[in-house]
C-alpha cells in the first residue's frame, strides 16, 4: 500500500462547476500537507500549504486535512478551463524528515467550457 | 524576480556515460532537493542538501551523486546512465525546514 493513494482520473467537468479532489495516507508522522498543480511539461506549482488538521482558503481553492482519518482534499470551485492540469497531493512529517514529500499519483483534471 | 531553473530542458545520453543535470535558484535557499517523476511512480526524491557541504541520500539515490559547494546551486550527476533512468528530474528549493517546496520546470532525459 502506497503512503499516499490519490485518484487518478481522469476527471472532467464543466466550466463553473465546483471541483473535489481527495487523498488519503496511512503515515501518522505527516504533519504538513500540500497541493500541487502540474501542466504538461511544467514542474509542480505550489497551490496550497497546510500544517496539521484544518481549512485553509485562497481565492477559489480550499484545502482540507483531517488527520483524525487521514484525508485531504482540495476544492475548486467555479472551475475554469485553465485549472485543467495533473494534481498532485502530497505530505512531509517535518523534522528530521523534511522535505522528504511523499506525493500522490496524481489526478488529471479536464474542465471544458 | 528570483527563480529556480534547470538545465538542459531535454537531453539524450548513451548506457554508461556520465551525465550532470544542472539546477541553480537565486532565492538563497537553503534547502534544495532533487527528484525524479515516472508513470506509476509519481515523484521520488534522489538527493537533498539542508545547506552548502551538506548532502545526503533519498529514496531513490543509488546511481546518482550530488555535491553542494555553494547556496545557488546542486548538481545531479548520473555517474554511468543506464536506461532505468530514463526519467523526467525536478529540483525544488525552499527558505527553511517549515518552508514548501517550490520546483523547476524540469529536465527530460532519455538514456538509449
Amino acid at each position: 500500500q502506497k503512503e499516499v493513494e490519490q485518484d487518478p482520473g481522469p476527471l472532467s467537468v464543466p466550466e463553473g462547476a465546483i471541483v473535489s479532489l481527495n487523498c488519503t495516507y496511512s503515515n501518522s508522522a505527516f504533519q504538513y500537507f500540500m497541493w500541487y498543480r502540474q501542466y504538461s511539461r511544467k514542474g509542480p506549482e505550489l497551490l496550497m500549504y497546510t500544517y496539521s488538521s484544518g481549512n485553509k482558503e485562497d481565492g477559489r481553492f480550499t484545502a482540507q486535512v483531517d488527520k483524525s482519518s487521514k484525508y485531504i482534499s482540495l476544492f475548486i470551485r467555479d472551475s475554469q478551463p485553465s485549472d485543467s492540469a495533473t494534481y498532485l497531493c502530497a505530505s512531509d512529517a517535518g523534522g528530521t524528515s523534511y522535505g522528504k514529500l511523499t506525493f500522490g499519483q496524481g489526478t488529471i483534471l479536464t474542465v471544458h467550457p | 524576480d528570483a527563480e529556480i531553473t534547470q538545465s538542459p530542458r531535454h537531453k539524450i545520453t548513451e548506457t554508461g556515460r556520465q551525465v550532470t543535470l544542472a539546477c541553480h535558484q537565486t532565492w538563497n535557499h537553503n534547502n534544495m532537493f532533487w527528484y525524479r517523476q515516472d508513470l506509476g511512480h509519481g515523484l521520488r526524491l534522489i538527493h537533498y542538501s539542508y545547506g552548502v557541504h551538506d548532502t545526503n541520500k533519498g529514496e531513490v539515490s543509488d546511481g546518482y551523486s550530488v555535491s553542494r559547494s555553494n547556496t545557488e546551486d546542486l548538481p545531479l550527476t548520473l555517474e554511468s546512465a543506464a536506461s532505468s533512468q530514463t526519467s523526467v528530474y525536478f529540483c525544488a528549493s525552499s527558505e527553511d525546514r517549515v518552508s514548501p517546496l517550490h520546483f523547476g520546470n524540469g529536465t527530460r532525459l532519455t538514456v538509449t
